[in-house]
């Protein structure tokens, strides 16, 4: 069963707007992690932001903010003022308990374009 | 530092060679890892090391053969690949292996098998 799913392959936006990186999970422990990596054409996955099931905050990390629903089990990424330079691939991924937290299950990813 | 490096960039070799790859990081993380990430797809773990002891092989063919050396150095032995062993291969680190440990990535081995 697919443990993250992102249901956005590809997304647009312009420059300086803000937008949202859907993101839902599937888990039945109690302990884990939400992560969101960047992956630009040149391949390095960038670390952007970090959730813990037992944060009660959202995290936030400059432009970058996770807005994690935990009831509906989503942890969104929304980029404020994107920039062109945040063109690039998305990817969600979540760690559990039960993996002793040494896989991180990655989405699909997506796509997004950033437009003058 | 937060950096981890990746040697070569680009590798292309032929399915009868052996080459290696090699990933470095001085951070001091204990865990390492290796990722293989075919074209518009995500990363798909290969190997963890954690204080430089395998903890996970998940499964990948014997073709290819890991190696870590010290905490601070990770290499990939490659032997009689496939066409569709032809990827990217990231390595990563990590402080340590629990839930809340970020992974840093390198920027990636471009391997082409032909």
């Amino acid at each position: 069963a697919q443990k993250i799913t992102q249901t956005q392959p590809g997304m647009f936006v312009q420059e300086k707007e803000a937008v949202t990186l859907d993101c839902t999970y599937d888990t039945s422990d109690q302990s884990y992690g939400l992560f969101w990596y960047k992956q630009p054409s040149s391949g390095e996955m960038i670390f952007l932001i970090y959730q813990g099931s037992y944060d009660e905050q959202n995290a936030t990390e400059g432009r970058y903010s996770l807005n994690f629903q935990k009831a509906r089990k989503s942890a969104n990424l929304v980029i404020s003022a994107s920039q062109l330079g945040d063109s690039a691939m998305y990817f969600c991924a979540m760690r559990e308990d039960t993996n002793s937290g040494y896989a991180l299950n990655f989405g699909k990813g997506t796509s997004l374009l950033v437009t003058p | 530092d937060t950096e981890v490096t990746q040697t070569p960039k680009h590798l292309v070799m032929g399915m009868t060679n052996k080459k290696s790859l090699k990933c470095e990081q001085h951070m001091g993380h204990r865990a390492m890892y290796w990722y293989k990430q075919k074209a518009k797809k995500p990363p798909e773990l290969m190997f963890v090391y954690s204080y430089e002891k395998l903890s996970i092989n998940e499964s990948v063919p014997s073709r290819f053969s890991p190696e870590c050396p010290n905490s601070s150095l990770l290499n990939l032995h490659l032997h009689a690949l496939q066409p569709e062993d032809s990827a990217l291969y990231l390595c990563a680190s990590s402080p340590g292996t629990g839930i809340p440990y970020e992974q840093y990535f390198g920027p990636g081995t471009r391997l082409t098998v032909t």
